[in-house]
Parts: structure tokens; sequence; C-alpha cells
């Protein structure tokens, strides 16, 4: 079982939907990083949470550090929006470890 | 743009050669951490260094390795390439005494 499991793997919606993006894991961690990364490969950070709830945008972050659980939200989706999102726990250490990636698609 | 630069942006080898990847951090960031990313693996954590030092290992083979020099730049070196080690190698920076990181644009490496 991987230390990270993100669900689902593949999502598609309609311009405007509100999305949800899952990730568990199985690790102590001291924070938690929400990644996008573009068909063109580059990686951008969105948030790091080690509690509580950020917001950015339309994007929202949430972790529940009892349960292990993390999710990250979309408001209004937007086909720009189309891109792999990435949740990655960091072990006590600063060491980072990813979950597979969810691959979304905004269709208009 | 994160701040954190990697060179080359891309690379073409062949096996068995030899090849050294560059990553120049944020201003006033002492971490430097390698990651790869792989279509059969996906991404995963390398190297770190602080100051200058080893801080911590993940799955680095034996056939590669880093190091950061004083102006806080690092290299990762990359030995004896295989057809499996082609992947985007990328580099992120960090103060080391936050959590945050910033990625740099990765460098993609394809061994012929």
């Amino acid at each position: 079982k991987n230390e990270v499991e993100q669900s689902p793997q593949n999502l598609t919606a309609q311009e405007g939907e509100f999305i949800t993006i899952n990730c568990s894991y199985s690790v102590g961690i001291s924070a938690l990083h929400w990644l996008q990364q573009h068909p063109g490969g580059g990686i951008v950070s969105l948030f790091m949470l080690s509690s509580g709830k950020k917001k950015h945008g339309r994007l929202i972050a949430t972790i529940n550090i009892q349960e292990k659980h993390s999710s990250l939200h979309i408001t209004a989706s937007h086909p720009r929006d189309s891109a792999v999102y990435i949740c990655a726990v960091m072990e006590y250490g600063n060491k980072l470890v990813f979950g597979a990636g969810t691959i979304l698609r905004v269709k208009s | 743009d994160s701040g954190v630069t990697q060179t080359p942006k891309h690379l073409i080898t062949a096996t068995g050669q030899r090849v050294t990847l560059r990553c120049s951090p944020r201003s006033g960031d002492l971490s430097v951490y390698w990651y790869q990313q792989s279509l059969d693996q996906g991404l995963q954590f390398l190297i770190q260094y602080y100051n200058g030092e080893e801080r911590a290992k993940g799955n680095i083979l034996e056939r590669f390795s880093a190091q950061q020099f004083p102006d806080l730049h690092s290299e990762l070196n990359l030995s004896s390439l295989e057809l499996g080690d082609s992947a985007l190698y990328f580099c992120a920076s960090g103060s080391g005494s936050k959590y945050e990181q910033y990625f740099g644009p990765g460098t993609r490496l394809t061994v012929t």
C-alpha cells in the first residue's frame, strides 16, 4: 500500500462544477502539500498545510490530521484548471512523499 | 516564476554516458531538494542538501550523486546512464526552517 493515496485518479468536469480531490496518508507528517502540474511539466506549489484550512482564490485545501486526510476543492471550475494535481506529504526530516496524482480535465 | 532555476531544460544522451544537472535555489534558501519524475514511478525524492551538507536521502541510485556548493547552487550527477533513467528531474528549494518548497522548471533527460 502506498503511503499517499489520491482519489480519483482521473476526473472530468464541466466548466463551473465544484471539484473535490482527496488525499489519504498513512505516515506521521509535519506538513502536506498540494501541487499542480500542467502539461508542459512545470510544478507549482498551491498550498502547504499543517492544520485546518487554506483558501486562495477559487481553491480551498483542508486537512484533518487525526484522520490523516486532506481535500483540495476547486469552486467554479474552468478549463484552465485542467492539470495534474498532486498531494505530497512531508515526513519528519523534510522528505516529500508523493501521491500518484489526479488528472483533471475541465470541459467548456 | 518560483525563483528556482535549472539547467539545461532538455538533455539527450546515450546509454553509458554521464551528465550533470544544475540547480540554483531562490535567493536566501539554504535547502535544495532533488526529485525524479518518471512515467512508471511518478515523483520520487532523491536527496536533500542544506547549506552544503547532505540532510536526507531517498531513493537515489548509487550511480547518482549530488553536491551543494558554497554559493548554494547544487548539481546532480548521473553516471552510467540507462534507458530507465529517462525522466524529468526537478529541484526545489526551501528555507529549511519552514516546510514550503519552491520547484524549478525541471530538466527533461532522455537516454537513447
